[in-house]
């Protein structure tokens, strides 16, 4: 089964500084790959997915970017962050349309 | 706005009774159906999933029923433990489509 890696668990930052958050998956090759984000007390917000190196589709306009730069690499980054960017923050996998595999996700506090 | 929603944010269940979750879908398209469990500060978890070929099935302890003419999704714990208390989520998608769409999910609190 795919095992999902995220890290930092827990990030806090203040509001204009940057942002990096990586995910990196296990036991599957060619996944599609996904970022979602989660406000508290709210559903799941899908943000960005990936099919493959270097293609990445955005679902919402914001101030956030991905990239893949390797198959089992997904990086959620921010040149500037915003308050609005607090959130926890998911990365997660699929082969195919179905059953997504998630991370145990990353905390954002932007103060 | 989301296709997908729970009828309750809420849910408070005494240990040892049976849990019915619901969820509603407005998107008639969608023929894939899942139910992730959610605990405090962790990532979701799959639970059981159903396609839109079924109306019922069973894994252990948990039944997700689908009735495609009202577009309603449950999900039915029986026998309801403290470690059934998280959050759960339904999720829907098109069986040729790469995302899923979650609804904003149901707390359920097990009162020993």
């Amino acid at each position: 089964s795919q095992t999902i890696h995220q890290w930092p668990a827990t990030l806090v930052q203040p509001v204009g500084s940057p942002l990096s958050l990586e995910c990196t998956v296990e036991g599957t090759s060619n996944p599609n790959l996904y970022w979602y984000r989660q406000a508290a007390g709210r559903g799941l917000q899908l943000l960005f997915y990936s099919v493959g190196i270097g293609q990445i589709s955005s679902e919402v306009p914001q101030n956030l970017s991905a990239s893949r730069p390797q198959d089992r690499q997904f990086i959620l980054s921010s040149k500037k962050l915003l308050l609005s960017d607090s959130g926890f923050y998911l990365c997660a996998s699929s082969q195919g349309p179905g059953e997504l595999f998630f991370g145990e996700g990353s905390r954002l506090t932007v103060l | 706005g989301e296709s997908v929603g729970l009828h309750l944010p809420t849910l408070s269940v005494q240990e040892g009774d049976n849990s019915i979750i619901n969820c509603a879908y407005s998107n008639s398209a969608s023929d894939y159906f899942i139910w992730y469990k959610q605990e405090s500060g962790k990532g979701p978890q799959f639970i059981i999933d159903i396609r839109s070929n079924m109306d019922k099935r069973q894994g252990q302890r948990v039944t997700v029923l689908l009735n495609k003419t009202v577009k309603h999704l449950s999900l039915q714990i029986a026998a309801t433990q403290p470690g059934d208390s998280a959050v759960y989520f339904c999720a829907e998608s098109r069986s040729n489509d790469y995302k899923l769409s979650f609804g904003a999910g149901t707390t359920v609190t097990v009162r020993a």
